[in-house]
């Protein structure tokens, strides 16, 4: 199992729905996460961290199953500028040493 | 404010050929960090430096050298390009004990070794 797996996609969703991806990590110890966005040709940026109880950040909110080993982020209301790709990073033995995830590219379509 | 800048932004090298990637970032942040994104795959982290003079492996170190003579600069080096190499080069940087949440990417090099 890799250590960091999501869905490749492309997730192509109309204007306003409601979508949801995940990521399964396979440490067990790991113990922040976080999600990127990328959009295309261009760098990663920070979107939000994943806390045990849950986050929560507009029409975003991430969920942490550690029971399951997998994050979740669920987009309501989608946007055409939430196009991108979404990036999971796990941790791996440190607060500084991360694993990013492949990504999961998501179209919003008019 | 400029934050982290990657120069150059696009190069074609031929097999063989040797070339520098330079980082640089002004907001005094202690760590900097190489990685590479190849499609499908996530960012890979070939070296980082945790503070002037400093330097350590990442994930995919071979084949690549790093320097970190100045604070602000994180120079990445390949001596004999492979097409392997081809990918696009993101650096980051970050203030100590923020890991991954603290990070500044610069906008990225795109290197295609033919």
């Amino acid at each position: 199992r890799k250590e960091v797996e999501q869905d490749p996609g492309p997730f192509n969703v109309p204007e306003g729905a409601t979508v949801a991806f995940n990521c399964t990590y396979s440490n067990s110890a790991s113990q922040s996460f976080f999600w990127y966005r990328q959009d295309c040709r261009k760098e990663p940026k920070l979107l939000m961290s994943v806390y045990s109880s849950g986050n929560e950040d507009g029409r975003f909110t991430a969920q942490l199953n550690r029971a399951s080993q997998y994050i979740s982020l669920l987009i309501r209301d989608s946007k055409l500028s939430d196009s991108a790709t979404y990036l999971c990073v796990v941790p791996k033995t440190s607060y500084d040493k991360v694993i990013f995830g492949p990504g999961t590219s998501l179209s919003v379509i008019p | 404010n400029a934050g982290v800048t990657q120069t150059p932004k696009f190069r074609v090298l031929k097999t063989g050929q040797s070339m520098t990637l330079l980082c640089a970032q002004d907001m005094n942040h202690e760590y900097m960090y190489w990685y590479r994104q190849d499609p499908g795959m996530g960012l890979r982290l070939i070296h980082y430096s945790v503070g002037e003079g400093t330097t350590a492996k990442g994930e995919v170190p071979d084949g690549y050298n790093v320097s970190r003579l100045k604070k602000q600069n994180f120079l990445l080096g390949l001596e004999s390009a492979a097409p392997s190499q081809t990918s696009v080069y993101f650096c980051a940087s970050s203030p100590p004990g923020q890991g991954v949440r603290g990070y500044t990417f610069g906008s990225g090099t795109r290197l295609t070794v033919v």
